[in-house]
């Protein structure tokens, strides 16, 4: 069975700083992976995913991934944090076994401060 | 705004009671998921439909129940409530089932409070 390990559970950065959130997964095959928002009271935006295609995948709002196969990792990274960054960061894995399952981590909360 | 509707937004009632919860997909979007978010249990897979018929079960309780209706509706049914149901309830859709890169696009949720 697929599973992520989000190995934070809060992240605090300033703003203007580099943002690292990390995430491992386990899968008996090449998964689909993806990165998941969550701002308060809101619900849940793609930020970018991963399909076999690059192993370095760019999303939205700045954020990028790398896909590494030998340490079973998906970290997401972003340059510079903006304010508006803080919010709930999930790690997701596909679950293909003829339906599409998502697997979610426990979360990263990113607090950014000014 | 990812095109997926949830109705209510929130929702208050009693133990032992029952409720309904609904979910418009994007349009053309013929599966339907349902997630359960609390702070026991993260955000858990509940059930998948696909074009009106069931396709996947999670972590549903039996006293949880849902179908997708012929206008690719989604309905969660709720009963016998307990305190530990209450969460919150995610609804998303994607184009189709069965490729595992295919994006969900997430609903804006409902809160389901018992008391």
């Amino acid at each position: 069975a697929q599973s992520v390990t989000q190995l934070d559970s809060h992240v605090s950065v300033s703003e203007g700083t580099p943002v690292l959130l990390r995430c491992n997964y386990s899968s008996s095959y090449s998964p689909s992976l993806f990165w998941y928002v969550q701002h308060p009271n809101k619900g849940l935006q793609l930020l970018l995913k991963y399909t076999s295609a690059a192993t370095l995948v760019k999303g939205i709002n700045g954020f990028e991934a790398e896909f590494k196969k030998s340490e079973t990792s998906f970290h997401l990274t972003k340059p510079s944090a903006h304010m508006s960054d803080a919010a709930e960061y999930f790690c997701v894995v596909s679950q293909d076994t003829g339906f599409q399952k998502l697997v979610f981590g426990t979360g990263t909360r990113l607090l950014v401060s000014p | 705004d990812s095109g997926v509707t949830q109705t209510p937004k929130h929702l208050i009632t009693a133990t032992g009671q029952r409720v309904t919860l609904r979910c418009s997909p994007r349009s053309g979007d013929l599966s339907v998921y349902w997630y359960q978010q609390s702070l026991d249990q993260g955000l858990q897979f509940l059930i998948q439909y696909y074009n009106g018929e069931e396709r996947a079960k999670g972590n549903i309780l039996e006293r949880f129940s849902a179908q997708q209706f012929p206008d690719l509706h989604s309905e969660l049914n709720l009963s016998s409530l307990e305190l530990g149901d209450s969460a919150l309830y995610f609804c998303a859709s994607s184009v189709r089932t069965g490729t595992s890169y295919n994006e969900q696009f997430f609903g804006p949720g409902t809160r389901l409070t018992v008391l």
